[in-house]
Protein backbone atom coordinates (compact mmCIF):
# COMPACT_ATOMS: atom_id res chain seq x y z
CA UNK A 1 0.00 0.00 0.00
CA UNK A 2 0.75 3.60 -0.34
CA UNK A 3 3.18 5.35 2.65
CA UNK A 4 3.51 8.67 3.52
CA UNK A 5 3.77 11.34 0.72
CA UNK A 6 4.94 14.73 0.39
CA UNK A 7 5.20 17.71 -1.87
CA UNK A 8 6.82 19.08 -3.24
CA UNK A 9 10.18 17.01 -2.64
CA UNK A 10 12.08 20.06 -3.06
CA UNK A 11 11.64 23.57 -2.76
CA UNK A 12 13.78 26.86 -3.42
CA UNK A 13 12.28 30.44 -2.40
CA UNK A 14 13.29 33.86 -1.95
CA UNK A 15 13.11 35.17 1.49
CA UNK A 16 10.23 36.64 2.31
CA UNK A 17 7.91 34.60 0.15
CA UNK A 18 5.13 32.34 1.52
CA UNK A 19 5.64 28.36 1.29
CA UNK A 20 3.25 25.81 1.36
CA UNK A 21 4.08 22.25 2.36
CA UNK A 22 2.00 19.13 2.10
CA UNK A 23 1.24 15.78 3.27
CA UNK A 24 -0.45 13.14 2.36
CA UNK A 25 -0.59 10.09 5.15
CA UNK A 26 -1.47 6.96 5.03
CA UNK A 27 -4.74 6.07 4.60
CA UNK A 28 -6.82 5.32 7.67
CA UNK A 29 -4.42 7.22 10.02
CA UNK A 30 -5.92 9.37 12.29
CA UNK A 31 -2.76 11.33 13.45
CA UNK A 32 -0.52 13.10 11.90
CA UNK A 33 2.57 14.99 12.74
CA UNK A 34 5.39 17.43 11.28
CA UNK A 35 8.86 17.55 11.96
CA UNK A 36 11.79 19.74 10.89
CA UNK A 37 15.37 18.67 10.49
CA UNK A 38 17.95 21.40 10.38
CA UNK A 39 21.19 20.32 9.14
CA UNK A 40 23.11 18.29 11.99
CA UNK A 41 20.47 18.42 14.15
CA UNK A 42 17.96 15.77 15.52
CA UNK A 43 14.47 16.26 14.16
CA UNK A 44 11.82 19.11 16.26
CA UNK A 45 8.12 18.35 16.73
CA UNK A 46 6.45 21.02 15.28
CA UNK A 47 2.95 20.23 15.68
CA UNK A 48 0.48 17.10 15.98
CA UNK A 49 -3.13 16.52 14.31
CA UNK A 50 -5.83 14.02 15.99
CA UNK A 51 -8.49 13.86 13.03
CA UNK A 52 -8.72 17.75 11.88
CA UNK A 53 -8.09 19.27 15.17
CA UNK A 54 -4.11 20.21 16.63
CA UNK A 55 -4.38 19.65 19.86
CA UNK A 56 -0.22 20.33 20.41
CA UNK A 57 0.99 23.59 18.21
CA UNK A 58 4.01 23.79 21.27
CA UNK A 59 6.06 23.12 18.48
CA UNK A 60 5.55 25.86 16.14
CA UNK A 61 8.80 28.17 16.02
CA UNK A 62 6.81 31.54 15.50
CA UNK A 63 3.06 32.71 14.07
CA UNK A 64 4.56 32.58 10.92
CA UNK A 65 4.41 28.60 10.78
CA UNK A 66 1.03 27.73 10.46
CA UNK A 67 -0.92 23.89 9.86
CA UNK A 68 -4.57 22.82 8.58
CA UNK A 69 -5.36 19.70 8.18
CA UNK A 70 -9.10 18.86 6.01
CA UNK A 71 -11.25 15.63 6.00
CA UNK A 72 -9.08 14.15 8.63
CA UNK A 73 -6.63 13.26 5.70
CA UNK A 74 -4.40 15.84 3.52
CA UNK A 75 -2.27 18.33 5.86
CA UNK A 76 -0.86 21.39 4.90
CA UNK A 77 2.53 23.37 6.45
CA UNK A 78 2.67 27.05 5.40
CA UNK A 79 5.23 29.78 6.43
CA UNK A 80 4.97 33.29 5.93
CA UNK A 81 7.96 35.76 4.99
CA UNK A 82 9.97 33.26 4.81
CA UNK A 83 13.36 33.87 6.19
CA UNK A 84 16.91 31.74 5.67
CA UNK A 85 16.47 29.90 9.03
CA UNK A 86 13.64 27.97 8.02
CA UNK A 87 15.55 26.23 5.21
CA UNK A 88 15.55 22.57 6.34
CA UNK A 89 14.32 19.30 5.51
CA UNK A 90 10.06 19.45 6.44
CA UNK A 91 9.10 15.95 7.87
CA UNK A 92 5.66 14.43 8.00
CA UNK A 93 4.79 11.02 9.67
CA UNK A 94 1.51 9.89 10.59
CA UNK A 95 -0.13 6.93 12.74
CA UNK A 96 -3.34 4.69 13.02
CA UNK A 97 -4.16 6.58 16.51
CA UNK A 98 -1.75 8.93 18.63
CA UNK A 99 -0.63 6.40 21.74
CA UNK A 100 2.62 5.92 22.26
CA UNK A 101 3.23 2.52 21.42
CA UNK A 102 2.02 3.41 17.74
CA UNK A 103 4.71 3.67 14.91
CA UNK A 104 5.17 6.95 12.82
CA UNK A 105 5.74 6.47 9.66
CA UNK A 106 7.64 9.18 8.32
CA UNK A 107 7.21 10.81 4.77
CA UNK A 108 10.34 11.33 2.28
CA UNK A 109 10.24 14.74 3.15
CA UNK A 110 10.71 18.47 1.80
CA UNK A 111 13.52 20.00 1.32
CA UNK A 112 13.17 23.96 1.81
CA UNK A 113 16.39 26.57 0.94
CA UNK A 114 15.68 30.05 1.23
CA UNK A 115 17.92 32.09 -0.31
CA UNK B 1 15.01 19.05 29.61
CA UNK B 2 14.70 15.40 27.92
CA UNK B 3 17.48 14.60 25.95
CA UNK B 4 18.85 11.59 23.73
CA UNK B 5 22.60 11.82 23.25
CA UNK B 6 24.41 9.59 20.14
CA UNK B 7 27.96 8.48 20.06
CA UNK B 8 29.97 8.33 17.26
CA UNK B 9 28.13 11.41 15.34
CA UNK B 10 29.95 9.42 12.49
CA UNK B 11 31.48 6.19 11.91
CA UNK B 12 33.37 4.50 8.50
CA UNK B 13 33.95 0.51 8.69
CA UNK B 14 34.51 -1.83 6.16
CA UNK B 15 31.93 -4.18 4.56
CA UNK B 16 31.54 -7.23 6.00
CA UNK B 17 32.67 -5.82 9.90
CA UNK B 18 30.16 -5.07 12.74
CA UNK B 19 29.65 -2.04 14.59
CA UNK B 20 27.98 -0.56 17.70
CA UNK B 21 26.17 2.63 17.92
CA UNK B 22 25.03 4.28 21.31
CA UNK B 23 22.39 6.05 22.38
CA UNK B 24 21.74 7.44 25.97
CA UNK B 25 18.83 9.42 27.17
CA UNK B 26 17.54 11.69 30.03
CA UNK B 27 13.62 11.08 29.06
CA UNK B 28 12.14 9.88 32.19
CA UNK B 29 9.26 7.80 32.67
CA UNK B 30 9.58 6.50 28.84
CA UNK B 31 7.18 3.94 27.09
CA UNK B 32 9.33 3.04 24.80
CA UNK B 33 12.53 3.27 22.57
CA UNK B 34 13.53 3.08 19.28
CA UNK B 35 15.66 2.80 16.22
CA UNK B 36 15.26 4.60 13.04
CA UNK B 37 17.24 3.81 9.75
CA UNK B 38 17.34 7.09 7.63
CA UNK B 39 18.60 6.79 4.14
CA UNK B 40 19.78 9.86 2.71
CA UNK B 41 16.85 11.69 1.23
CA UNK B 42 14.67 9.83 2.76
CA UNK B 43 12.08 9.84 5.90
CA UNK B 44 13.24 7.62 8.83
CA UNK B 45 11.97 4.02 9.20
CA UNK B 46 11.86 2.11 12.17
CA UNK B 47 14.33 -0.41 12.97
CA UNK B 48 13.27 -1.73 16.23
CA UNK B 49 10.66 -0.95 19.16
CA UNK B 50 11.59 -1.96 22.61
CA UNK B 51 9.68 -1.41 26.20
CA UNK B 52 11.36 -0.35 28.72
CA UNK B 53 10.50 -3.52 30.00
CA UNK B 54 12.47 -5.53 27.17
CA UNK B 55 16.34 -5.85 27.08
CA UNK B 56 17.06 -6.76 23.69
CA UNK B 57 14.95 -6.94 20.44
CA UNK B 58 16.49 -8.36 16.77
CA UNK B 59 15.84 -7.33 13.32
CA UNK B 60 17.68 -9.37 10.82
CA UNK B 61 20.97 -8.24 11.30
CA UNK B 62 20.17 -5.43 13.70
CA UNK B 63 20.23 -6.03 17.13
CA UNK B 64 19.12 -3.19 19.74
CA UNK B 65 20.01 -3.50 23.54
CA UNK B 66 18.55 -1.76 26.43
CA UNK B 67 19.41 -0.82 29.97
CA UNK B 68 16.55 1.05 31.57
CA UNK B 69 19.23 1.33 34.85
CA UNK B 70 21.69 3.15 33.34
CA UNK B 71 19.61 4.63 30.40
CA UNK B 72 21.36 3.34 27.66
CA UNK B 73 20.88 1.69 24.01
CA UNK B 74 23.38 0.47 21.60
CA UNK B 75 22.61 -0.53 17.85
CA UNK B 76 24.68 -3.64 16.99
CA UNK B 77 24.81 -4.02 13.04
CA UNK B 78 26.55 -7.14 12.45
CA UNK B 79 27.83 -8.44 8.64
CA UNK B 80 27.49 -4.54 7.40
CA UNK B 81 26.38 -4.35 3.92
CA UNK B 82 26.48 -1.20 1.54
CA UNK B 83 22.89 -0.52 2.17
CA UNK B 84 23.57 -0.11 5.39
CA UNK B 85 24.79 3.00 4.83
CA UNK B 86 22.76 5.80 6.57
CA UNK B 87 21.83 7.30 9.53
CA UNK B 88 20.54 5.88 12.32
CA UNK B 89 18.68 8.00 14.99
CA UNK B 90 17.64 7.06 18.23
CA UNK B 91 13.89 8.26 18.99
CA UNK B 92 12.46 7.95 22.87
CA UNK B 93 8.68 8.62 23.54
CA UNK B 94 7.49 9.77 27.22
CA UNK B 95 4.93 8.04 29.04
CA UNK B 96 3.36 11.18 29.98
CA UNK B 97 -0.17 10.29 28.92
CA UNK B 98 -1.13 13.77 26.89
CA UNK B 99 2.42 14.05 25.37
CA UNK B 100 3.37 10.30 24.60
CA UNK B 101 3.43 11.11 20.96
CA UNK B 102 6.10 13.86 21.09
CA UNK B 103 8.72 11.97 20.37
CA UNK B 104 12.82 13.39 21.13
CA UNK B 105 14.70 12.56 18.76
CA UNK B 106 18.69 12.10 18.89
CA UNK B 107 20.72 13.80 16.28
CA UNK B 108 21.76 9.94 14.74
CA UNK B 109 24.97 8.04 13.81
CA UNK B 110 26.02 8.56 10.40
CA UNK B 111 27.11 5.00 9.31
CA UNK B 112 29.33 4.94 5.79
CA UNK B 113 29.88 1.04 4.73
CA UNK B 114 33.22 0.80 2.33
CA UNK B 115 33.97 -1.94 0.29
Amino acid sequence: GAGVSQSPSNKVTEKGKDVELRCDPISGHTALYWYRQSLGQGLEFLIYFQGNSAPDKSGLPSDRFSAERTGGSVSTLTIQRTQQEDSAVYLCASSPTSGSNNEQFFGPGTRLTVL
Amino acid sequence: KNQVEQSPQSLIILEGKNCTLQCNYTVSPFSNLRWYKQDTGRGPVSLTIMTFSENTKSNGRYTATLDADTKQSSLHITASQLSDSASYICVVIPSIGAGSYQLTFGKGTKLSVIP
